[in-house]
C-alpha cells in the first residue's frame, strides 16, 4: 500500500497549457504539503494545508493553485505553464501540524513536469 | 534569512571507507534539524530529528550529531546500498514555521 501517492509520475506539456497533479495519502495525517525540487536538487516548500486549511503559502506565482477537497487529498493546478515551471513536484504529509512536527514528512515519489 | 548549506556536493567512497557529511545552518532559534535520504526517482525518506546541541542519533551505519551551527552525518563502514543523496533540513523556533532543505550530498559507495 502506497502511503503518499501522486499522479501523474511524468508530465510533458507545452508552454501556456494548464495541468494538474493529484496527491492522496492513506496515513490519516492532518497536514499535507507541496514541494518543488529544481535541477540543483533544492526542495522548496510551496504550500501547506492542515485539515483542508491553507497554513503556508510561499512566494509562488498565483498561476499555482492548490486545492484540498478533504484532509487526505491535496491537488495542485498550474495555469499558463512556463519553461521555468519544469521541475519535480513532491507531495508530502505529516501527522502533526508544523507547530508540533517532529520533522518527519512522508513524501510521495514525485511528479516530473517538463514544459516545452 | 534562514539557510542550510551542505558539503560536499558529492562524495565517492570505497566500500568500508568511513566518512562524514556536513550540514551548516543559519536559523533564528532552531526548532529541529532533520536528515533525509533520497534515492534516484524517489521521494525523500526521513532518517533523524535532532533538537539540541550535543544530541546524537544512530541508525545502522549512520550517526547524526548536532552543534549550535552544524550537523554531521557520519557513515561507518558504508555499503553500496548506502549510496543515495542525503538531505539536511531545519525548522526555526517559531510555531508553524516551514522546514527548509539543503541541496544535499550525493554519496556513492563503490564495491
Amino acid at each position: 500500500d502506497t502511503a503518499v501517492s501522486q499522479t501523474p509520475k511524468y508530465l510533458v506539456t507545452q508552454m501556456g497549457n494548464d495541468k494538474s497533479i493529484k496527491c492522496e495519502q492513506n496515513l490519516g495525517h492532518d497536514t499535507m504539503y507541496w514541494y518543488k525540487q529544481d535541477s540543483k536538487k533544492f526542495l522548496k516548500i510551496m504550500f501547506s494545508y492542515n485539515n483542508k486549511e491553507l497554513i503556508i503559502n510561499e512566494t509562488v506565482p498565483n498561476r499555482f493553485s492548490p486545492k484540498s477537497p478533504d484532509k487526505a487529498h491535496l491537488n495542485l493546478h498550474i495555469n499558463s505553464l512556463e519553461l521555468g515551471d519544469s521541475a519535480v513536484y513532491f507531495c508530502a504529509s505529516s501527522h502533526l501540524g508544523l507547530a508540533e512536527n517532529t520533522g518527519e514528512l512522508f513524501f510521495g515519489e514525485g511528479s516530473r513536469l517538463t514544459v516545452l | 534569512e534562514d539557510q542550510v548549506t551542505q558539503s560536499p556536493e558529492a562524495l565517492r567512497l570505497q566500500e568500508g571507507e568511513s566518512s562524514s557529511l556536513n550540514c551548516s545552518y543559519t536559523v533564528s532559534g532552531l526548532r529541529g534539524l532533520f536528515w533525509y535520504r533520497q534515492d534516484p526517482g524517489k521521494g525523500p525518506e526521513f532518517l533523524f530529528t535532532l533538537y539540541s546541541a550535543g544530541e546524537e542519533k544512530e541508525k545502522e551505519r549512520l550517526k547524526a550529531t548536532l552543534t549550535k551551527k552544524e550537523s554531521f552525518l557520519h557513515i561507518t563502514a558504508p555499503k553500496p546500498e548506502d549510496s543515495a543523496t542525503y538531505l539536511c533540513a531545519v525548522q526555526e523556533g517559531s510555531s508553524a514555521s516551514k522546514i527548509i532543505f539543503g541541496s544535499g550530498t550525493r554519496l556513492s559507495i563503490r564495491p
